[in-house]
């Protein structure tokens, strides 16, 4: 069991352009969660998937972003047109849905600027 | 609203012992999270609490008082890798996890 993994680990982009990221899970997990994080904050809620199902995003979220899980494994976070305000490090999730805990374990993140 | 505070930043000596605090107003409870982030990376997990008490792992411990709202972490024979930010969070009666800005430990020689 590797982790979860993600890529790319840096993204620098120019205002106005697309940016996808990719997230894979740890592998029996089916829970697969993605975060915002700015510095000296602490993780932000964008959305959620269990198994390929997208069962709730974040009302803060942007209708430039978008995320898929279409095989239930990995994941992928789209943001368009993205702006200055995006630079942040994303973070992903996984965890085992369970009885009576839920642990989510954290990819290593991919941290994004927008020039 | 929902709400978890915890301070902003804390210092204390290698060797020593610091205790974190963790107080949260959330609709619902449903366990409460302590993770560890160092500079630049990703939070990894350190305990779980769901039940009133001390949750005892090596030189970490994780106190909850459900009625009181309220948490600690603390660590022992403090060494200087333990230099990190530590996050409180809380699963809501969504079962959604709520975060806290957490609180930056610096220590010193």
């Amino acid at each position: 069991d590797t982790g979860v993994s993600q890529d790319p680990r840096h993204k620098i982009t120019k205002r106005g352009q697309n940016v996808t990221f990719r997230c894979d899970p740890i592998s029996e997990h089916n829970r697969l969660y993605w975060y915002r994080q700015t510095l000296g904050q602490g993780p932000e809620f964008l959305t959620y998937f269990q198994n390929e199902a997208q069962l709730e995003k974040s009302r803060l979220l942007s209708d430039r972003f978008s995320a898929e899980r279409p095989k239930g494994s990995f994941s992928t976070l789209e943001i368009q047109r993205t702006e200055q305000g995006d630079s942040a490090m994303y973070l992903c999730a996984s965890s085992l849905e369970g009885l009576e805990t839920d642990t989510q374990y954290f990819g290593p993140g991919t941290r994004l600027t927008v020039l | 609203g929902q709400n978890i505070d915890q301070p902003t930043e804390m210092t204390a000596t290698e060797g020593a012992i610091v205790q974190i605090n963790c107080t949260y107003q959330t609709s619902g409870f449903n366990g409460l999270f302590w993770y560890q982030q160092h500079a630049g990376e990703a939070p990894t997990f350190l305990s779980y609490n769901v039940l009133d008490g001390l949750e005892e792992k090596g030189r970490f411990s994780s106190f909850l008082s459900r009625s009181k709202g309220y948490s600690y972490l603390l660590l022992k024979e403090l060494q200087m890798k333990d230099s990190a930010s530590y996050l409180c969070a809380v699963i809501d009666s969504n079962y959604q996890l709520i975060w806290g800005a957490g609180t930056k430990l610096i220590i010193k020689p």
